[in-house]
């Protein structure tokens, strides 16, 4: 199974927006809304931000948001703090375990 | 609140034995679908194996397929994930995490599983 493609870093400002992508294909990311978010600061497990694409978990920022068009998965992050710098991961799970993959990670720099 | 706390990992040689648990707590683990993804520095993120709520069916990533194998005892509020003939590319941190939605909504801290001669 191929890893659905992020950028390797993005960086941003305090109080900035910033999108992170995911890019899939139309057997995955583009035909289901399986796609998940997830953040990881340094010596710390991976924390769930959005699922189903759109679904921000109780308890999670509503900074954090989700969005997806044709093979391409996106997270914003309104409103940047230095508390998000931390690596991002996506997920996406179609219909055979083989398309079980994780993105290959985004490091977020607040500048 | 939900805890799910590994053990079992360790230093094993190539060829070798482990087998990982993870306890549970903190909600009904019988309603739940549990998942093993393991993480290196090379690779990233990668699921590993998953269990539905009664354990009748089980999936695992290709790599693994023939060599370990995810179970669960409901009664005991635990997973397990045998691995058998592992190999240098097995070593990673490897974290329990729960299922719902086609996500991972809770994870463990993770344990290291090193596999070296």
């Amino acid at each position: 199974q191929s890893a659905l493609t992020q950028p390797a870093s993005v960086s941003g400002s305090p109080g900035q927006s910033i999108t992170i992508s995911c890019t899939g294909t139309s057997s995955d990311v583009g035909t289901y809304n399986r796609v998940s978010w997830y953040q990881q600061h340094p010596d710390g497990a991976p924390k769930l931000l959005i699922s189903e694409v759109t679904k921000r978990p109780s308890g999670v920022s509503n900074r954090f948001s989700g969005s997806k068009s044709g093979n391409t998965a996106s997270l914003t992050i309104s409103g940047l703090q230095a508390e998000d710098e931390a690596d991002y991961y996506c997920f996406s799970c179609a219909d055979t375990t083989s398309s079980w993959v994780f993105g290959g990670g985004t490091k977020v720099t607040v500048l | 609140e939900v805890q799910l706390v590994e053990s079992g990992g360790g230093l094993v040689q190539p060829g070798g034995s482990l087998r990982l648990s993870c306890a549970a707590s903190g909600f009904t683990y019988r309603d739940y679908f549990m998942n093993w993804v393991r993480q290196t520095p090379g690779k990233g993120l990668e699921w590993v194996a998953n269990i539905n709520p009664d354990g009748s069916r089980t999936y695992h990533v290709d790599s693994v397929k023939g060599r370990f194998s995810i179970s669960r005892d409901n009664a005991g509020n635990s997973l397990s994930l045998q691995m058998n003939s592992l190999r240098a590319d097995d070593t990673a941190v490897y974290y329990c995490a729960r299922g719902i939605s086609y996500s991972f909504d809770h994870w463990g801290r993770g344990i290291q599983v090193t596999v070296s001669s």
